[in-house]
């Protein structure tokens, strides 16, 4: 099975900068297969990327995401106050669908 | 709009068996551009998907390993809903369960997991 492993662990960051996070998988995953979500405390995670690069429905254009291959990149351009959250990156590709264990996104 | 509710019993005694039910609507479990999905979250195991069903010509199931021997994923078209049972739960099968849609490409393969349900704490405690 595909495990993801996500970095850092924890952002500290202040809004308006910039947050770049990273997946890094155990092989080889087609773009095309990989989303990132955003968790809130008490809610489900929120799609934000599928296809490694293609935002979902009203997510805003300062989120993208890139890579190919084992290495993966969320970029947050500029943050906001409502940016602030877990994000989980997930391969679709290959059952077991799994996700990485996540980066906290804080504010400094 | 898709909307996922789940419903089910917060508590489950220990080798008891864990049942939660996921309705929908605004989609159809028989479509065959979505698959659905149950997934849980602890604070030990982080998010972890348990299987899906889908339909494609043939009702289609896939479990994870780890769950294989304990987990049955159903369909009931006539109520448009999905269920998980998972029998002999232990107190390592606490955690917050949610279903999802995923779509489908063509070729059957998952793009991502695009609507969840609100999610359902289940304690397995005596």
């Amino acid at each position: 099975e595909i495990v993801l492993t996500q970095s850092p662990g924890t952002l500290s960051l202040s809004p308006g900068e910039r947050a770049t996070l990273s997946c890094r998988a155990s092989q080889s995953v087609a773009s095309a297969y990989l989303a990132w979500y955003q968790q809130k405390p008490g809610q489900a995670p929120r799609l934000l990327i599928y296809g490694g690069s293609s935002r979902a429905t009203g997510v805003p254009d300062r989120f993208s995401g890139s890579g190919s291959g084992t290495d993966f990149t969320l970029t947050i351009s500029r943050l906001e106050p409502e940016d602030f959250a877990v994000y989980y990156c997930q391969q679709c590709g290959i059952s077991p669908y799994n996700f990485g264990q996540g980066t906290k996104l804080e504010i400094k | 709009q898709i909307q996922l509710q789940q419903s089910g019993p917060g508590l489950v005694k220990p080798s008891q068996t864990l049942s939660l039910t996921c309705d929908i609507s605004g989609d159809s479990v028989s479509n065959n551009s979505a698959a659905w999905n149950w997934i849980r979250q602890s604070p030990s195991r982080g998010l972890e998907w348990l299987g899906r069903t889908n339909y494609r010509v043939k009702w289609y199931i896939d479990y994870a390993v780890s769950m294989k021997s304990r987990i049955t994923i159903n369909t009931d078209t006539s109520k448009n809903q999905f269920s998980l049972q998972l029998n002999s739960v232990t107190p390592e099968d606490t955690a917050v369960y949610y279903c999802a849609r995923s779509r489908l490409t063509l070729f059957g393969i998952i793009i991502a997991f695009d609507s969840w349900g609100q999610g359902t704490r289940v304690t397995v405690s005596s």
